[in-house]
């Protein structure tokens, strides 16, 4: 059975402090590993796809990462627009999407 | 470009009684997906649509069913609602039958009493 599991819960940071979220995974078959951002009452926002070890995605202050395991969302100087739930999405052989429970990110200016 | 719309957003249903969900995806859209998301169990899968099929579906009871109409629109039915259905409902659309970059709505909140 595809799992992911997302550390930590949560996350206090003050701005300009980087840090990195985790997300572990099992799968069969992967075919693709997804990051997202959600805010409280809000849809999930796509934020970057990875497809195979050694891969990296990077926009503005975020930069995705996937190994054989792992993914890793390396946030560098947040700022306090930056607190949301980061949510890490497993797609493995049978298409269905497993979330992980998040990592809520709170930036304090 | 319009996104994905979902109504309603919000919805107060009693138990015993059943209750419809609509999505309207991205225009040229042609997969929709269901999910539904609580503060204990996160989000979780409950089925896709594509041209009109069900092409996934998670593990949910059969108290749960959808549908696609040919302009891809979907619906999503809950049948004699529990008090443990009370979640967001969130929908999403994409353009392939893969996940690749889905687009999700803002839910429909629903809360059964």
């Amino acid at each position: 059975e595809d799992q992911v599991t997302q550390s930590p819960e949560a996350l206090r940071l003050q701005e300009g402090e980087s840090s990195s979220l985790n997300c572990s995974y099992t799968v069969s078959g992967l075919r693709g590993l997804f990051w997202y951002r959600q805010d409280p009452g809000k849809g999930p926002e796509f934020l970057f796809t990875l497809y195979s070890a050694g891969e990296e995605k990077e926009k503005e202050r975020l930069k995705a990462t996937l190994t054989k395991k792992e993914s890793f969302l390396h946030i560098t100087a947040p700022k306090p627009e930056d607190s949301a739930t980061y949510l890490c999405v497993l797609q493995g052989g049978s298409e269905k999407l497993v979330f992980g429970k998040g990592t809520k990110l709170t930036v304090n200016p | 470009k319009a996104g994905v719309t979902q109504t309603p957003r919000y919805l107060i249903k009693t138990r015993g009684q059943q209750v419809t969900l609509s999505c309207s995806p991205i225009s040229g859209h042609r997969s929709v997906s269901w999910y539904q998301q609580t503060p204990g169990q996160g989000l979780q899968f409950l089925f896709e649509y594509f041209s009109e099929t069900q092409r996934n579906k998670g593990n949910f009871p059969g108290r749960f069913s959808g549908r696609q109409f040919s302009n891809s629109r979907s619906e999503m039915n809950v049948s004699t609602l529990e008090l443990g259905d009370s979640a967001l409902y969130l929908c999403a659309s994409s353009l392939t039958e893969a996940a690749y970059g889905y687009t999700f709505g803002s839910g429909t909140r629903l809360t059964v009493v």
